[in-house]
């Protein structure tokens, strides 16, 4: 069981927007502004998406946008096309010695 | 772009010692101040910090594992590796080795390599 849950799935039509959250606990996502998204196409390197709640890295596209409330942090993907289809994890700072936690994955299909 | 690369057998036999590489490309090891991570994915489930290694030989572990696993660097293969000793079925997995940033608290992990399939079994 993860520490952190996740829906098993989410689906969206092209163009539409999708949100994936992500709960946790004080201990975690909602005690520090540390969580983090990655993108996994089975059979690839996860890629990240976002840090620090709402940061992206270069090159990932600004349809990929993230936000936190309480203990709940939320992935937001806008204007969904076919390559997003993907599995997306979430993780976040521990503050105990397990140092990071992520979540159990959601399957995000695009219809 | 700095790429990583797992490799090591993908059958191990219960009670013995799984061990696996990574290799680094597109940069140097020694450089930047990462650390340097395992990570596994157990069947169907979500992923599990497995521990990391940073600069010559600071680690941290997973307190579940602790007493069983190892991870070292050879700076002059730009190279890192894990070892998991007296495996059982419940450590089959797919493990991934990732680059953390160096950032307070942050816990991000911007380059991982695709991951390889270790199964326990005899």
């Amino acid at each position: 069981q993860s520490a952190l849950t996740q829906p098993p799935s989410a689906s969206g039509s092209p163009g539409q927007s999708v949100t994936i959250s992500c709960t946790g606990t004080t201990s975690d996502v909602g005690g520090y502004n540390y969580v983090s998204w990655y993108q996994h196409h089975p059979g690839k390197a996860p890629k990240l998406m976002i840090y620090e709640v709402s940061k992206r890295p270069s090159g990932v596209p600004d349809r990929f946008s993230g936000s936190k409330s309480g203990n709940t942090a939320s992935l937001t993907v806008s204007g969904l096309q076919a390559e997003d289809e993907a599995d997306y994890y979430c993780s976040s700072y521990a503050d105990s010695d397990i140092f990071v936690v992520f979540g159990g994955g959601t399957q995000l299909t695009v219809l | 772009q700095m790429q990583l690369q797992e490799s090591g057998p993908g059958l191990v036999k219960p009670s013995q010692t799984l061990s696996l590489t990574c290799n680094v490309s597109g940069g140097s090891i020694s450089s930047g101040g990462f650390y340097w991570s395992w990570i596994r994915q157990h069947p169907g489930e979500g992923l599990e910090w497995i521990g990391y290694i940073y600069d010559i030989g600071i680690t941290r572990y997973n307190p579940s594992l602790k007493s069983r696993v190892s991870i070292s660097l050879d700076a002059s293969k730009n190279q890192f590796s894990l070892k998991l000793s007296s495996v059982t079925a419940a450590d089959t997995a797919v493990y991934y080795c990732a680059r953390m940033m160096s950032c307070s608290g942050c816990r991000v992990f911007d380059s991982w390599g695709q991951g390889t399939l270790v199964t326990v079994s005899s």
